[in-house]
């Protein structure tokens, strides 16, 4: 039972434009959402967090929106530049303890030129 | 920022042998630290919680006589594969946690690429 989904696995987007990418979520019980990105053969870097007791968290050109009664968060980029092209998981926390992570299956972001 | 790192980062062995892989956190002390498995296109499967000093607790349906965890310091924790065989042929991640301020954050060694043959 996959319970974070990222029901895209993979979205182009031109240099400069927005990328949206979205997770949705069926354990109510989370209430700690996070992004990774990760590149090839390497480890997840986080990217941002939001707290179910907040609807948006900015940090720079990335942007995290939480809609808890649609049990969906989505993570938008802008403006979209070549280096963020790589695998994007979110993750959420607060089930069976705070730190422990369950991921989604991941979007491949490839931002071209 | 934090640093995590792993050892090896790839490793190929034969079936039936042992092998381990080291984490550790470089640049501040992790009472606990994550070990996940990644096969290929699938997402992150959290396999047991390493905690300093005490037993690691497994996520339902990982064998912890297979796979053993010691986390000997606040900064090191090793999992080991013991007799191997080609289907634990995986990607393996720790993390170590970092408590500061009002949040937990999870970072993330390179990972280890095990290929049994």
């Amino acid at each position: 039972d996959q319970q974070v989904k990222q029901n895209s696995p993979s979205l182009s987007v031109q240099e400069g434009r927005i990328s949206i990418l979205n997770c949705d979520y069926t354990n109510s019980m989370f209430d700690y959402f996070l992004w990774y990105k990760k590149y090839p053969a390497e480890g997840p870097t986080f990217l941002i967090s939001i707290s179910s007791i907040k609807d948006k968290n900015e940090d720079g050109r990335f942007t995290v929106f939480l809609n808890k009664s649609a049990k969906h968060l989505s993570l938008h980029i802008v403006p979209s530049q070549p280096g963020d092209s790589a695998v994007y998981f979110c993750a959420a926390s607060g089930d069976t303890g705070f730190q422990k992570l369950v991921f989604g299956t991941g979007t491949r972001l490839l931002v071209s030129p | 920022g934090a640093v995590v790192s792993q050892h090896p980062s790839r490793v190929i062995c034969k079936s039936g042998t042992s092998v381990k892989i080291e984490c550790r956190s470089l640049d501040f002390q992790a009472t606990t630290m994550f070990w996940y498995r990644q096969f290929p296109k699938q997402s992150l499967m959290l396999m047991a919680t390493s905690n300093e000093g005490s037993k690691a607790t497994y996520e339902q349906g990982v064998e912890k006589d297979k796979f053993l965890i010691n986390h000997a310091s606040l900064t090191l924790s090793t999992l080991t594969v013991t007799s191997a065989h080609p289907e634990d042929s995986s990607f393996y991640i720790c993390s170590a946690l970092s408590i500061a301020g009002e949040t937990d954050t999870q970072y993330f060694g390179p990972g280890t690429r095990l290929t049994v043959l």
